[in-house]
C-alpha cells in the first residue's frame, strides 16, 4: 500500500547550521508534497509545499527538493534558529477514489543548539 | 482569513464513557474536513473526512464515529472509550478541490 518514509527520526544541529530532512514515498501518482513543523502541545503548521511540476522551492531559510524519479523529496533549513526545534512531518498526497488524502512520515524531531 | 477551532483543548476521560469532540471553520464555505489522531511520538493517522454535509468516510475501523451536521462543524464522537483511544486528536480543512491542509490546536484526550 502507500508508503512515507522519513529520515532522520531525530536531528541534532548546532545553531547556524543547516538541516535536512529526506523522505520517500511509493505511490508514483502523487502529485502533492507539503512539509508540516509541529511544536510542542500544538497542531502541525504547514510551511513550505511542493507539487511535481518543479524540482524545487525555496522561501527564504527554507526550501524543499523533489526527485520524481527516485520518488524522494527533502527540506532543507539554513542558518537554523533554537526556534526552528520541533517536529517536522513530510506527505504525500495520494489519489484516492477523487478525494484528497495524506500519507504523512513519522517526523524528524530537530534541536537546534545554541 | 480562515481559522479552525478544537474543543475542548484537553479532555480526561474514564473508560466506557462516551466522547464527543468538535471542530470548526470558520472563513470559508464547503470545505473537505478531515479527523486525524497522533499517538505520543508518532505520526498522523486519519481516521474520518467528509467532502460535504452529512458526507462522512472512515479510514479505520474503529470504536469512533464522526458526524458533519453544518457546513464548517465536524464532530467525533465514541459510544463507549477504551484505553487505546488516548491521543491527540486534529482536525484539518481544505479548501474544496484545493490539496492543502490545515490544522487546527488539537485535542489532548486521556483516558484512565
Amino acid at each position: 500500500g502507500e508508503n512515507v518514509e522519513q529520515h532522520p527520526s531525530t536531528l541534532s544541529v548546532q545553531e547556524g547550521d543547516s538541516a535536512v530532512i529526506k523522505c520517500t514515498y511509493s505511490d508514483s501518482a502523487s502529485n502533492y508534497f507539503p512539509w508540516y513543523k509541529q511544536e510542542l502541545g500544538k497542531g502541525p503548521q504547514l510551511i513550505i509545499d511542493i507539487r511535481s511540476n518543479v524540482g524545487e522551492k525555496k522561501d527564504q531559510r527554507i526550501a524543499v527538493t523533489l526527485n520524481k524519479t527516485a520518488k524522494h523529496f527533502s527540506l532543507h533549513i539554513t542558518e537554523t534558529q533554537p526556534e526552528d526545534s520541533a517536529v517536522y512531518f513530510c506527505a504525500a498526497w495520494v489519489p484516492t477514489s477523487g478525494t484528497y488524502k495524506y500519507i504523512f512520515g513519522t517526523g524528524t524531531r530537530l534541536k537546534v543548539l545554541a | 482569513s480562515q481559522t479552525i477551532h478544537q474543543w475542548p483543548a484537553t479532555l480526561v476521560q474514564p473508560v466506557g464513557s462516551p466522547l464527543s469532540l468538535e471542530c470548526t471553520v470558520e472563513g470559508t464555505s464547503n470545505p473537505n474536513l478531515y479527523w486525524y489522531r497522533q499517538a505520543a511520538g508518532r505520526g498522523l493517522q486519519l481516521l474520518f473526512y467528509s467532502v460535504g454535509i452529512g458526507q462522512i468516510s472512515s479510514e479505520v475501523p474503529q470504536n469512533l464515529s464522526a458526524s458533519r451536521p453544518q457546513d464548517r462543524q465536524f464532530i467525533l464522537s465514541s459510544k463507549k472509550l477504551l484505553l487505546s483511544d488516548s491521543g491527540f486528536y486534529l482536525c484539518a480543512w481544505s479548501p474544496g478541490q484545493d490539496l492543502t491542509q490545515y490544522f487546527g490546536p488539537g485535542t489532548r484526550l486521556l483516558v484512565l
